[in-house]
């Protein structure tokens, strides 16, 4: 059965600072692979999704890694905002419909 | 604002209520998906529809009762629910079902079962 680590599981930086959130994954044998953010009591808000042909994903200041051999993923957050702060949620899909979450990482960016 | 529309956002029930928990979404997608999140907990997959019809039922108690009246909508249908049933459920969709494309979520129903 897939299992999906995140770590840290929680995370406190001062604005502007860049931040790595990790994610690995047990069973290299992947579709994709999709970082969320969740605002509490929200539901999940796509971010990136990188699929297991390629090898990274960026989105303004989001960019996000994929190394399928090695079970790893990491997101990185450039100058990071206090509207950054959510939880974080890696999902791997590796069976074609169900997506295997980690637990998250929660950010807390400070003013 | 997401694109897939929960309602209710709250939802109050007592164990011997009959409820439901409706979704929709035009986005054009085939595939819809329900979950259920524990607090600070990872989302857990229930049921997924493509085309409308049952394709995955991750061995989910028969107190819920999912239904797929149409492309566009998902309902979950509640009945005798227990306290360990409070939640938060998201649906989801996706362009179709085993395929590569992210599954949209949205804002969630919170349930509280007293």
């Amino acid at each position: 059965k897939q299992e999906v680590t995140q770590i840290p599981a929680a995370l406190s930086v001062p604005e502007g600072e860049n931040l790595v959130l990790n994610c690995s994954f047990t069973d290299s044998a992947i579709y994709n692979l999709q970082w969320f953010r969740q605002d509490p009591g929200k539901g999940l808000t796509s971010l990136l999704l990188i699929q297991s042909s390629q090898r990274e994903q960026t989105s303004g200041r989001l960019n996000a890694s994929l190394d399928k051999s090695s079970g790893r993923s990491t997101l990185y957050i450039a100058a990071s905002q206090p509207g950054d702060s959510a939880t974080y949620l890696c999902a791997v899909l590796d069976s074609g419909y169900a997506l295997n979450f980690g637990k998250g990482t929660s950010l807390l960016v400070t003013p | 604002d997401t694109e897939v529309t929960q309602t209710p956002k709250h939802l109050v029930m007592g164990m011997t209520n009959k409820k439901s928990l409706k979704c929709e979404q035009h986005m054009g997608h085939r595939a819809m998906y329900w979950y259920k999140q524990k607090a600070k907990k990872p989302p857990e997959l229930m049921f997924v529809y493509s085309y409308e019809k049952l394709s995955i039922n991750e061995s989910v108690p028969s107190r819920f009762s999912p239904e797929c009246p149409n492309s566009s909508l998902l309902n979950l249908h509640l009945h005798a629910l227990q306290p360990e049933d409070s939640a938060l459920y998201l649906c989801a969709s996706s362009v179709g079902y085993r395929n590569n494309q992210p599954q949209h979520f949205g804002d969630g129903t919170r349930l509280s079962i007293l």
